[in-house]
């Protein structure tokens, strides 16, 4: 079971978001990777294998973590940051955080 | 262009039956699992189902022993059949390329998803 906190992050255009996943048990191999969601779109892949970002993610999305936690860190917040961010862990079965949404004031 | 794209969705009674399609192409469909993720509209997502690129199959518990996953590399589509149906299979529907290299032990996640299609399941 992956859970997500916090469940909604309101900030303003320049600041710093910070988002965590935490998992049951150790994630297999690392294998977790996040997603962000805008409305009525396909989720789209935003970091593989825990910290790589994904082809055309832009430098201001990062993110760490090992084992049980795991943190994406958004830098320079735009107004187009604004969707939900799911983390998955690809166990045996994969799984979904239930998300963060992220507002930009 | 990279593509997965769905089809099959539509409006179905309870306890019945749905296929869905998820057709690929611009990628070697053969070297890839491929998922199925839903979303109940306003939720958030669901993984479904995953079948390997050779063939071995998992399910998440709310669908086990209902719906049935399969590909055929010759049409490069994956399939999700969906046998007795209730309320809470409605959905948007996603294909989605798993890619895993398990040789250098990196995820680099569903990184191709279709557009949905979606299920509605009412009487």
């Amino acid at each position: 079971v992956l859970t997500q906190s916090p469940v909604t992050l309101s900030l303003s255009a320049g600041a710093t978001a910070s988002m965590s996943c935490r998992a049951s048990q150790t994630v297999w191999q690392s294998y977790l990777a996040w997603y962000q969601q805008k409305p009525g779109q396909a989720p789209r892949l935003l970091i593989f294998d825990t910290h790589n970002r994904a082809t055309g993610i832009p430098a201001r999305f990062s993110a760490t973590g090992s084992g049980t936690h795991f943190i994406l860190t958004i830098r320079d917040l735009e107004p187009g940051d604004s969707a939900f961010y799911y983390c998955q862990q690809r166990g045996d079965r994969s799984t979904f955080g239930p998300g963060t949404r992220l507002e930009i004031k | 262009e990279v593509k997965l794209v769905e089809s099959g969705g539509g409006v179905v009674r309870p306890g019945g039956s749905l296929r869905l399609s998820c057709t690929a192409s611009g990628f070697i469909f053969d070297d890839y699992d491929m998922n199925w993720v839903r979303q109940v509209p306003g939720k958030g997502l669901e993984w479904v189902s995953r079948i390997t690129w050779t063939g071995s199959t998992r399910y998440s518990d709310s669908v086990r022993g209902r719906f049935t996953v399969s590909r055929d590399e010759a049409e490069k589509a994956v399939y999700l059949q969906m046998d007795t149906l209730g309320a809470e299979d409605s959905a948007v529907y996603f294909c989605a390329r798993d890619n895993l290299d398990t040789n250098l032990k990196i995820y680099y996640g569903l990184d191709v998803w279709g557009l949905g299609t979606t299920v509605i399941v009412a009487s």
